[in-house]
């Protein structure tokens, strides 16, 4: 097990709500990484946070938002929620970027289900 | 843009034999690549990284090739054991190293046989 955990373990949303997903990273970690996984397929970069600042993004709309707090924790904000924003929604944490050091660790993951 | 393939089709084989399981890409140039594991209703764990200027690296029963030139990775397991079945990630780094973004593949379900 790695030391990253997520909460809550599971969701159930309707569309058109709001919904926040939490991450405390692995002591020593500065930088806190947010991947959607949908049934079947592998992880999508959803957006990197690295000293409370966004420093990275996929291809996701401006409703995904996020937020990293000084304990390098972070939140996964998503506004207006769509059917297919159901998925797993994975938290990784590492050191900061550089070629050196960029191995992830994930937690187990929020499952999201949109109705 | 940029595309990840992995085995499309779960991989049976049985104990004691070498599992290699394949990854290509195309119109991407990563820093380096790396290879997770995934158990059902479970996050990627981390296995190997391999950097662009590296040909091959092992651990333990695990070895990962680089080939840059082919755009393509193998990932091999020897004296595979029914505990090694799992989805194999492989998963592509940033191009120029500045971020962690990984560009994953949709995975390779891999079933050791006893």
């Amino acid at each position: 097990e790695t030391g990253v955990t997520q909460s809550p373990t599971h969701l159930i949303k309707t569309r058109g709500q709001q919904v926040t997903l939490r991450c405390s990273s692995q002591s020593g970690h500065n930088t806190v990484s947010w991947y959607q996984q949908a049934l079947g397929q592998g992880p999508q970069f959803i957006f990197q946070y690295y000293r409370e600042e966004e420093n990275g993004r996929g291809n996701f709309p401006p409703r995904f938002s996020g937020l990293q707090f000084p304990n390098y924790s972070s939140e996964l904000n998503v506004n207006a929620l769509e059917l297919d924003d159901s998925a797993l929604y994975l938290c990784a944490s590492s050191l900061a970027g550089g070629v050196g050091n960029n191995e992830q660790f994930f937690g187990p993951g929020t499952r999201l289900t949109v109705l | 843009s940029q595309k990840i393939e992995q085995n499309s089709e779960a991989l049976n084989i049985q104990e004691g034999k070498t599992a290699t399981l394949t990854c290509n890409y195309t119109n991407y140039s990563p820093a380096y690549l790396q290879w997770y594991r995934q158990d059902p209703g479970r996050g990627p764990v981390f296995l190997l990284l391999i950097r662009e200027n590296e040909k091959e690296k092992r651990k333990e029963r695990l070895k990962v090739t680089f080939d840059t030139t082919l755009k393509q990775s193998l990932f091999h397991i020897t004296a595979s054991q029914p505990a090694d079945s799992a989805t194999y990630l492989c998963a592509l780094g940033d191009e120029g190293g500045a971020t962690n973004k990984l560009i994953f593949g949709t995975g390779t379900l891999l079933a050791v046989q006893p």
